[in-house]
C-alpha cells in the first residue's frame, strides 16, 4: 500500500519568513495530493491540493509543488503569520479509483510561527 | 447546512465497556470514513463505506465495527473498549469524483 512520510516533524519560523514542508510518497500510481491544516482542538481542513498532471498550484500565500519523478510534494507558505501555526498533514490517493480512492496521510508536521 | 457532525464530543469509558459513535452528514455524500488520530501517528483509516448498506475495512479495523443503515449516518462501535483505543476519532465524507473529504469535529475518547 501507499506510504506517505513528512519531514521535518516540527518546524519553527519567524513571522514573515517562508515555511516549506515536504512529503514523500511510495506508490507511483498515486495522483491526488491534498494538504490539510489542523488547528489545536479542531478538525482537519483542506487548504490546497494538487493533481499529478500539474507541477505547481498557488492560492494566495500558499503553494504546492509536485515532483512525480522523485515522488515528493511540498507545501510552501510565504509571509507566515501567527495564525499559520497548526499541524499540517499531507496525503496521497489514487483519484478516479472510485471506492478504492482512499487517502493515506502523513504523520503531520507542527508549524510554529514566532511573533 | 451543518456539514459533518459527530456525537458525542467527549466520552470516558472503562475497559470492557461498549459504545457507539455517531457520524451524520447532510451533504448527501456517498462515501464516509472513520479515522483515528493519535499523537505522532497522523490520521489512520479504521473503516469506510461507499454507500448505504456497505462497509469495508481500512488500515486499523481491529476492535471496531461499523454500520451504514442510512446514507447520512455512519456508526462506529466499540464492543469491548481497551485503553489502546483512547484516541480522537474523526469522521469524514465525500462524493465519488470529488476528492475533497469533509471532516467532522471529532470525538475524544478516553478508555481507562
Amino acid at each position: 500500500g501507499e506510504n506517505v512520510e513528512q519531514h521535518p516533524s516540527t518546524l519553527s519560523v519567524q513571522e514573515g519568513d517562508s515555511a516549506v514542508i515536504k512529503c514523500t510518497y511510495s506508490d507511483s500510481a498515486s495522483n491526488y495530493f491534498p494538504w490539510y491544516k489542523q488547528e489545536l482542538g479542531k478538525r482537519p481542513q483542506l487548504i490546497i491540493d494538487i493533481r499529478s498532471n500539474v507541477g505547481e498550484k498557488k492560492d494566495q500565500r500558499i503553494a504546492v509543488t509536485l515532483n512525480k519523478t522523485a515522488k515528493h510534494f511540498s507545501l510552501h507558505i510565504t509571509e507566515t503569520q501567527p495564525e499559520d501555526s497548526a499541524v499540517y498533514f499531507c496525503a496521497a490517493s489514487k483519484s478516479g479509483a472510485g471506492a478504492n480512492s482512499k487517502l493515506t496521510f502523513g504523520k503531520g508536521i507542527t508549524l510554529s510561527v514566532r511573533p | 447546512n451543518a456539514g459533518v457532525t459527530q456525537t458525542p464530543k467527549f466520552r470516558v469509558l472503562k475497559t470492557g465497556q461498549s459504545m457507539t459513535l455517531l457520524c451524520a452528514q447532510d451533504m448527501n455524500h456517498e462515501y464516509m470514513y472513520w479515522y483515528r488520530q493519535d499523537p505522532g501517528m497522523g490520521l489512520r483509516l479504521i473503516h469506510y463505506s461507499v454507500g448505504e448498506g456497505t462497509t469495508a475495512k481500512g488500515e486499523v479495523p481491529d476492535g471496531y465495527n461499523v454500520s451504514r443503515l442510512k446514507k447520512q449516518n455512519f456508526l462506529l462501535g466499540l464492543e469491548s473498549a481497551a485503553p489502546s483505543q483512547t484516541s480522537v476519532y474523526f469522521c469524514a465524507s465525500r462524493n465519488p469524483g470529488q476528492e475533497t473529504q469533509y471532516f467532522g469535529p471529532g470525538t475524544r475518547l478516553l478508555v481507562l
